[in-house]
């Protein structure tokens, strides 16, 4: 099973719809989650964190399922500017911190 | 902002040569990371480095790679000698604590001929 597993995608939108994002994790020990966006050939970028309580940021929500290990996250009315990978980012600390990125999942946002 | 540096954007090297990349993470962060990113595949953990020693290292972190805080800014990898397979993105990134958010540097291309 690999550590981290994403939707393969692509997922192909128009604008204004609502899409989901889905991840599983392998490790019960791990310890935080996050969303990154990585556009064509760029550094990976904060989204959000991702909390058992979820959490809500604008159009975009993020929610972690521990029993599960499941983690989503779920954006509103996208934009063709939500046009990138999404990657599921989880920390373990194994005596010392490693950090595992999905293969991350690819959105096309049409106008 | 503050932000992760990193430096050279790009870096061409022949193989077996030895090559150093340099990142200056955010200045009141503890922790800092190397990733590589293959063209096309995903971004892979190389190694954690807190306290001035390593804190987790990858199965692909082996012993041709090392890293470094030689002062109280830089934080560098290094590739001993280069194969054709270490061309790719290499990205630096910091947080304040372990669990908390890393923030990445806009990567070092690294193409190894």
């Amino acid at each position: 099973r690999k550590e981290v597993e994403q939707d393969p995608g692509p997922f192909n939108v128009p604008e204004g719809a609502t899409v989901a994002f889905n991840c599983t994790y392998s490790n019960s020990a791990s310890q935080s989650f996050f969303w990154y966006r990585q556009d064509c050939r760029k550094e990976p970028k904060l989204l959000m964190s991702v909390y058992s309580s979820g959490n809500e940021d604008g159009r975009f929500t993020a929610q972690l399922n521990r029993a599960s290990q499941y983690i989503s996250l779920l954006i509103r009315d996208s934009k063709l500017s939500d046009s990138a990978t999404y990657l599921c980012v989880v920390n373990t600390n194994t005596g010392g911190f490693k950090t595992i990125f999905g293969a991350g999942t690819r959105l096309f946002v049409k106008a | 902002e503050p932000e992760v540096t990193q430096t050279p954007s790009h870096q061409v090297t022949q193989m077996g040569q030895e090559v150093i990349l340099r990142c200056v993470p955010i200045s009141n962060h503890l922790y800092f990371y190397w990733y590589r990113q293959i063209l096309g595949q995903k971004v892979e953990f190389l190694v954690s480095f807190y306290n001035n020693e390593i804190s987790e290292k990858s199965e692909i972190f082996d012993d041709q790679f090392s890293v470094e805080r030689p002062d109280g800014s830089n934080f560098t990898l290094k590739i001993r000698s280069t194969k054709l397979e270490d061309s790719a993105m290499y990205f630096c990134a910091s947080s304040e604590w372990g669990r908390e958010p890393q923030h990445f540097g806009d990567g070092t291309r690294l193409s190894i001929l």
